[in-house]
């Protein structure tokens, strides 16, 4: 099946700093893209809806300036998240719907840590 | 990488008719989630039973889990037209880390 790559697996950061998490589709153009995020022991959240070349669509309660999303081609969609506090931390993961289909897939996630 | 692994990958069946989407996986779990998704839209999460449970219920959902089969399958009693949707399975690793399978396509016909 297709691939979806996340980088970085994992990071640490400290407070304040700003992170930056690349989803990839590697073998297929992918006009959406979207971003969740995941609490320990609860459910995959959906932050946004990732559009190549238009602004992302925020889910209520996320923030636009804290979450910023680009998707800047066909293959790459990046999710920054500025000025990190330590209730950033989470786990986030990526999809990225085949065109024209129904059919989507996961990256691996990126495990965010704010010290 | 995909861990879950749902079958049929597409299912089409007639409003009323149950509806039942498999799901295995590899590794050990906390727990197991079953999600939908509308066309073009995001995921909608349904329902999760933990590794300690059996099965569990809710509304037309069912879901069971067999963890020495590292399975799970979900069952949709007296389907709708508008149960039409893409269902996955995750599975929540025991590092936290949460792993999605490929989709079961559902195909409701009024």
């Amino acid at each position: 099946g297709a691939v979806v790559s996340q980088h970085p697996s994992r990071v640490i950061c400290k407070s304040g700093t700003s992170v930056k998490i690349e989803c990839r589709s590697l073998d297929f153009q992918a006009t959406t893209m979207f971003w969740y995020r995941q609490f320990p022991k609860q459910s995959l959240m959906l932050m946004a809806t990732s559009n190549e070349g238009s602004k992302a669509t925020y889910e209520q309660g996320v923030e636009k300036d804290k979450f910023l999303i680009n998707h800047a081609s066909l293959t790459l969609s990046t999710l920054t998240v500025t000025s990190a506090h330590p209730e950033d931390s989470s786990f986030y993961i990526c999809s990225a719907r085949l065109p024209n289909t129904d059919t989507q897939y996961f990256g691996p996630g990126t495990r965010l840590t704010v010290l | 990488s995909q861990q879950g692994e749902e079958d049929p990958q597409a299912l089409s069946i007639q409003e009323g008719e149950n509806a039942t989407m498999n799901c295995s996986y590899k590794t050990s779990i906390n727990n197991l989630q079953w999600y939908r998704q509308n066309s073009g839209r995001g995921l909608v999460h349904l329902i999760l039973i933990r590794s300690n449970e059996r099965e569990k219920h809710s509304g037309r959902l069912r879901v069971t889990l067999d963890t020495s089969k590292k399975s799970s399958s979900l069952l949709i009693t007296a389907s709708r037209a508008a149960d039409t949707a893409s269902y996955f399975c995750a599975t929540d690793a025991k590092n936290n880390d949460m792993r999605f399978g490929a989709g079961t396509r559902l195909t409701v016909k009024p």
